[in-house]
């Protein structure tokens, strides 16, 4: 069966710095990877997702994440997170029937 | 722009009186979710429509129904809804094998 861990269910930081949240999958079958985040009150946007190809990939607001098999990750980072980065995301695997299997989420808040 | 729309976006019901969720999608995917997530934690699937196949998560209670009249439209259904039944309902859509969007969310309080 799949299913993703998150390890961190919060993640403070201070405006500038650097972030990495950080997402582990167990699969048997080949994957596909999605991060997701949820700003209050919201649905789900997706930030980026690992079909195939470059393991590393990329958003348009500066995250990155980086599929790395051996290690079944998928670790989000962003070398400087801005206030309006805090917001709850989501890493998740696609099921072969095509629903996905989200991780417990990472609140992440960022401090001026 | 085209979207997943989901109304409305506050529900507010009692205990026990029944309620519909709607959601609509101008993307024309062919696939279309419904995930029920409660405060702090993931989205969980409740069932999903493959065209006019509907496919039933085997924990997915009872009291929870769909229908899907048309490619565009589909809807939730709780009978009766119970206190843990509060949650945000999230609709989402795909076409086969891609990325699913998703709307904005109905928050549902049963009183």
């Amino acid at each position: 069966a799949q299913s993703v861990t998150q390890l961190d269910s919060q993640v403070p930081v201070f405006e500038e710095a650097p972030v990495e949240l950080r997402c582990n999958y167990s699969s048997s079958v080949s994957v596909y990877l999605f991060w997701y985040v949820q700003y209050p009150n919201q649905g789900l946007q997706l930030l980026l997702k690992y079909l195939s190809g470059s393991t590393l990939v990329e958003s348009i607001n500066g995250f990155e994440a980086e599929f790395n098999k051996s290690q079944t990750s998928f670790h989000l980072r962003k070398p400087s997170v801005h206030i309006s980065d805090t917001a709850e995301y989501f890493c998740a695997v696609r099921r072969s029937q095509g629903n996905l299997i989200f991780g417990k989420g990472t609140k992440l808040s960022v401090k001026p | 722009d085209a979207m997943v729309i989901q109304n409305p976006r506050y529900q507010v019901t009692q205990f026990g009186k029944p309620v519909t969720l709607s959601c609509s999608q101008t993307l024309n995917h062919n696939v279309m979710y419904w995930y029920q997530q409660k405060s702090s934690q993931a989205p969980k699937l409740l069932f999903h429509y493959y065209d006019k196949d509907f496919n039933n998560e085997a924990d997915t209670p009872d009291n929870f129904q769909s229908r899907r009249p048309n490619t565009s439209f589909c809807f939730l259904d709780i009978r009766s809804p119970g206190l843990g039944d509060a949650a945000m309902y999230l609709c989402a859509t795909s076409s086969v094998n891609n990325e699913q969007f998703f709307g904005p969310g109905t928050r549902l309080t049963v009183l």
